[in-house]
C-alpha cells in the first residue's frame, strides 16, 4: 500500500533553515509527482510547491520563491522540502502528498515545524 | 495566486443536504477541470473526496458530490451524518505547474 512517511517534529530560531523529509514506498517512486502543503496553526491548506521526482523538476508557489528547495532521492524514495530564513509566521505543519495527478492522493502524516526563539 | 473564496462555515442536521461553494477565478477554478475537495478531521492528514470536479475515489461515500458552473466549484454532501463533522476544502490547478487551496469550511452537524 502506498506510504509516505514523513520526519520528526522541529524546532529552530528565526533566521535558521529546516529541512523535512518524506520517504516514499508501495508505488513507483518516480512516475509520481509530490507537492508540499503546509497548515500553520487554526489555519488552512497552503500549497507551498511541487517536485519531479523522475528529474527533479520543481515549481514554487510565488510566496516561497527563494526561500524554498525542494529535492529528491531516487536510491531512497525520498523527496525533501528545505525552507530558510525562518520566522515565526513558518510554524506549521508541513505535508507531502502525492499528485494522483489531478489530486493530492496520499498524504504524509505531517511534520509540525516551530519557529521560536 | 490568491486563495480560493469558501464560507467559513456551513452546518445541517443529520438527514440533511448541505452544499459548500469555491470560488476562484478564470484562470484556476474556470480555466481547469481540476478542482479537488478535501476533508479533514481535527489532527489529521486531509482526505480527497472529490477529484476533477465531480469523480469520487474509489471507497468515498456517493453521498458527496462535486459540480462547477463558471469560476464556481460546490461540494454537496447528502444524508448528512455525525462523522461529516469536519473541516472542509477546495483546491484547483492554477496553470503553469501551480495549484491553490480554499480557506477552508468547518461543517457542523447540528
Amino acid at each position: 500500500q502506498v506510504q509516505l512517511v514523513q520526519s520528526g517534529a522541529e524546532v529552530k530560531k528565526p533566521g535558521a533553515s529546516v529541512k523535512v523529509s518524506c520517504k516514499a514506498s508501495g508505488y513507483t517512486f518516480t512516475n509520481y509527482y509530490m507537492h508540499w502543503v503546509r497548515q500553520a496553526p487554526r489555519q488552512g491548506l497552503e500549497w507551498m510547491g511541487i517536485i519531479n521526482p523522475s528529474g527533479g523538476s520543481t515549481s514554487y508557489a510565488q510566496k516561497f520563491q527563494g526561500r524554498v528547495t525542494m529535492t529528491r532521492d531516487t536510491s531512497t524514495s525520498t523527496v525533501d522540502m528545505e525552507l530558510s530564513s525562518l520566522r515565526s509566521e513558518d510554524t506549521a505543519v508541513y505535508y507531502c502528498a502525492r499528485n494522483g495527478p489531478t489530486s493530492f492522493d496520499y498524504w504524509g502524516q505531517g511534520t509540525l515545524v516551530t519557529v521560536s526563539s | 495566486q490568491s486563495a480560493l473564496t469558501q464560507p467559513a462555515s456551513v452546518s445541517g442536521s443529520p438527514g440533511q443536504s448541505i452544499t459548500i461553494s469555491c470560488t476562484g477565478i478564470s484562470s484556476d477554478v474556470g480555466g481547469y477541470n481540476y478542482v479537488s475537495w478535501y476533508q479533514q478531521h481535527p489532527g489529521k492528514a486531509p482526505k480527497v473526496m472529490i477529484y476533477d470536479v465531480s469523480k469520487r475515489p474509489s471507497g468515498v461515500s456517493n453521498r458527496f458530490s462535486g459540480s462547477k458552473s463558471g469560476n464556481t466549484a460546490s461540494l454537496t454532501i447528502s444524508g448528512l451524518q455525525a462523522e461529516d463533522e469536519a473541516d472542509y476544502y477546495c483546491c484547483s490547478y492554477a496553470g503553469s505547474s501551480t495549484w491553490v487551496f480554499g480557506g477552508g469550511t468547518k461543517l457542523t452537524v447540528l
